[in-house]
C-alpha cells in the first residue's frame, strides 16, 4: 500500500538557517504530494500542495518539487523564523477513485527555531 | 477561511466509559469528514470516512462497533469511542471538506483522550 517516510526529528535551528525536512513516498502511479502544518494548540494546516510531477508548491516561504525520479517531496526554506516552530507532515492523495480524500501521512517532524 | 471546531480539545475517562468527540464545521457545509487518529510519534492513521446520512466506511483493522461515527448533518460528525480501555488512549483528529473545494480539507484541532 501507499506509504510516507519523513526524516526523523526533531529539527532544531537557529533563527535565519537553512532548513530541509526530507519526504519519500511509496506509490503506484503519481499521486498528488502535500505538506500540512501544525502549530501549538491548532489542527493541520495546509502549507503547500503539488498535483504533478515536476510541479513546485510553495507558501510563506517554503517549497517542496515533486520529483517523481526519487518518489521525493522535500520541504525547504531559505531562512527559518521562530514562529515556524511547529510539527510538519508530508502527505498523498489521489485525485479520484475508491481513495479519493483520503490522506496517508508520514509521521511528522518536529521543527523548534530559536533565536 | 474554513473551520472546523472539534471539541473536547482533551479528556480523562475511567475504562468501561464512553467518551464522545464532536467535530463541527463553521462555515461550510462539509459533505465528508475523516477521523484519524495519531500515537505517540507516529503518524495520523485514518480510521473512517463519514459521508453525510450515511453509514461510515471504516479502515482495515478499525472496529465499527468500539468507534461509532455519526455524520447526521452537513456541519456535524460525532466520533464516539465505547467501553473505553487504556488502550485507546490517544490523539484523535477530524477533517472536514466541503464538497466543492477540491483539495481543501480543514482540520480540527484534535483531542486527547487518556483512558485510565
Amino acid at each position: 500500500g501507499d506509504s510516507v517516510t519523513q526524516m526523523e526529528g526533531p529539527v532544531t535551528l537557529s533563527e535565519e538557517a537553512f532548513l530541509t525536512i526530507n519526504c519519500t513516498y511509496t506509490a503506484t502511479g503519481y499521486p498528488s504530494l502535500f505538506w500540512y502544518v501544525q502549530y501549538p494548540g491548532e489542527g493541520l494546516q495546509l502549507l503547500l500542495k503539488a498535483t504533478k510531477a515536476d510541479d513546485k508548491g510553495s507558501n510563506k516561504g517554503f517549497e517542496a518539487t515533486y520529483r517523481k525520479e526519487t518518489t521525493s517531496f522535500h520541504l525547504e526554506k531559505g531562512s527559518v523564523q521562530v514562529s515556524d516552530s511547529a510539527v510538519y507532515f508530508c502527505a498523498l492523495n489521489w485525485p479520484g477513485g475508491t481513495s479519493y480524500g483520503k490522506l496517508t501521512f508520514g509521521q511528522g517532524t518536529i521543527l523548534t527555531v530559536h533565536p | 477561511g474554513a473551520v472546523v471546531s472539534q471539541h473536547p480539545s482533551w479528556v480523562i475517562c475511567k475504562s468501561g466509559t464512553s467518551v464522545k468527540i464532536e467535530c463541527r464545521s463553521l462555515d461550510f457545509q462539509a459533505t465528508t469528514m475523516f477521523w484519524y487518529r495519531q500515537f505517540p510519534k507516529q503518524s495520523l492513521m485514518l480510521m473512517a470516512t463519514s459521508n453525510e446520512g450515511s453509514k461510515a466506511t471504516y479502515e482495515q483493522g478499525v472496529e465499527k462497533d468500539k468507534f461509532l461515527i455519526n455524520h447526521a448533518s452537513l456541519t456535524l460528525s460525532t466520533l464516539t469511542v465505547t467501553s473505553a480501555h487504556p488502550e485507546d488512549s490517544s490523539f484523535y483528529i477530524c477533517s472536514a471538506r466541503e464538497s466543492d473545494r477540491g483539495y481543501g480539507y480543514t482540520f480540527g484541532s484534535g483531542t486527547r483522550l487518556t483512558v485510565v
